[in-house]
């Protein structure tokens, strides 16, 4: 079983949907959960963090945390085109991240 | 700053061929990264480096894999002999004091290597 269990989709929605990407985890000692944002051919740009459970919003983004669970979540609302990318969630191990596979995201108008 | 730059963008050898990858991380950070990322795989850790000091080589997949650090700007990714099995995108990454709190890693935009 690997560490970080993430969907690779690919998933499309319309302009405008809620989008919910997620990531499960085995590790009950990760304490940092990270989002990452991948265009393509780029490299991935931390989009987000959150320290232990809870939520935390930015804007058009909310990413989730319930370590009862080992379950985190990033949703986005009102979704661009411009949101369109591969969505990786990363965990902090003992001395390094921890990477999904990473969701595509396509957001058509 | 101009983030973590990476050299080439792109590479196409054959097989057997001697390849080097290069990366300048952000200048004053401690920490760098060597992630290879393919679809199979995703992204996977290969080395990371505290202070050109190497810490973490156990993501290295062979002993035809080699990584220095022979200052604080400067580190190679050399693969000899190269195989086709080795194509695949090389990230390399740095941050200040492991990417905790705020300090996320920071990406280059990686190189694309196809072994023929």
């Amino acid at each position: 079983q690997k560490e970080v269990e993430q969907d690779p989709g690919p998933l499309s929605v319309p302009e405008g949907a809620i989008v919910s990407l997620n990531c499960t985890y085995s590790n009950s000692a990760f304490q940092y959960f990270m989002w990452y944002r991948q265009y393509s051919r780029k490299g991935p740009e931390l989009l987000m963090y959150t320290y232990s459970s809870g939520n935390k919003e930015d804007g058009r983004f909310t990413a989730q945390v319930d370590k009862s669970s080992k379950y985190i979540s990033l949703f986005i609302r009102d979704s661009q085109p411009s949101d369109s990318a591969t969505y990786l969630c990363a965990m902090r191990g003992t001395n390094k991240l921890i990477f999904g596979a990473g969701t595509r995201l396509a957001v058509h108008p | 700053d101009a983030g973590v730059i990476q050299s080439p963008r792109h590479e196409v050898t054959e097989m057997g061929q001697e390849v080097t990858l290069r990366c300048k991380p952000i200048s004053g950070h401690d920490y760098l990264f060597w992630y290879r990322q393919t679809m199979m795989r995703g992204l996977e850790l290969l080395i990371y480096f505290n202070n050109n000091v190497p810490i973490d080589d156990s993501g290295m997949p062979e002993d035809r894999f080699s990584a220095k650090m022979p200052n604080a700007s400067f580190s190679t990714l050399k693969i000899q002999p190269s195989e086709p099995r080795d194509s695949a995108v090389y990230f390399c990454a740095s941050s200040l004091r492991q990417g905790i709190a705020n300090y996320g890693y920071t990406f280059g935009s990686g190189t694309r290597l196809t072994v023929v």
